[in-house]
């Protein structure tokens, strides 16, 4: 069973546009949204995470925007880089109570463009 | 801090073979995860400890896996005998709890190839 569905699976965009990846859950019990960005041959890397007592949280040009009655979150990288090229995982888990056992998304390769 | 370190980085080896990959995690860190990826199905859950304890092996495909963490800083997968199904992106990965949450932080993987 596929918890974490996420899309589209791969995606071009012109360096300065905006990339944006969706990702849907169905387990409510979810309350920790992580954000990975993984490079060739490196291990997947925390870009940005959200609780869902917020609707969206920023840091820098990366955005997550969280919709609790929809179940969806999705990641906005604003201003693209030819460097923030890489795959990109949602993943989602049950933070309270112990442990982080993350559930990932199947990925998003970006690719962006000069 | 080294950040979590695991070893081999590649390894090629025949089907039937035992393969043991190793594991440092960050040292504090209280959980230990190890998890596989492959083009097919993505990024897995194996198996997770806590304060050395295994807590949740649910992801372990098979008999012919097993995972041991004897003590904080060390922790081992074992695939004996290895098949070449079993050929994927091994990640060793560790968190603890602080102020800010449970950040789990990735090794550098380990590049399995059964031929």
């Amino acid at each position: 069973q596929q918890q974490v569905k996420q899309s589209p699976q791969s995606l071009i965009v012109q360096k300065g546009g905006i990339s944006i990846i969706n990702c849907a859950y169905e387990n409510t019990a979810f309350d920790y949204f992580p954000w990975y960005q993984q490079f060739p041959g490196k291990g997947p890397a925390l870009l940005i995470a959200i609780r869902p007592d917020v609707s969206e949280k920023k840091e820098g040009r990366f955005t997550i925007s969280f919709n609790k009655s929809a179940k969806q979150f999705s990641l906005h990288i604003m201003d693209s880089q030819p460097g923030d090229s890489a795959t990109y995982f949602c993943a989602a888990s049950i933070l309270t109570g112990g442990g982080n056992k993350l559930t990932f998304g199947t990925g998003t390769q970006l690719k962006v463009e000069l | 801090d080294a950040g979590v370190i695991q070893s081999p980085r590649h390894e090629v080896t025949e089907m039937g073979q035992e393969v043991t990959l190793r594991c440092k995690p960050i040292s504090g860190h209280d959980y230990l995860f190890w998890y596989r990826q492959t083009m097919m199905r993505g990024l897995e859950l194996l198996i997770y400890f806590n304060n050395n304890v295994p807590i949740d092996d649910s992801g372990m495909p098979e008999d012919r896996f097993s995972a041991k963490m004897p003590n904080a800083s060390f922790s081992t997968l074992k695939i004996q005998p290895s098949e070449p199904r079993d050929s994927a992106v091994y990640f060793c990965a560790s968190s603890t709890w602080t102020g800010a949450g449970n950040t789990i932080y990735f090794g550098e993987g380990s590049w399995l190839t059964v031929v």
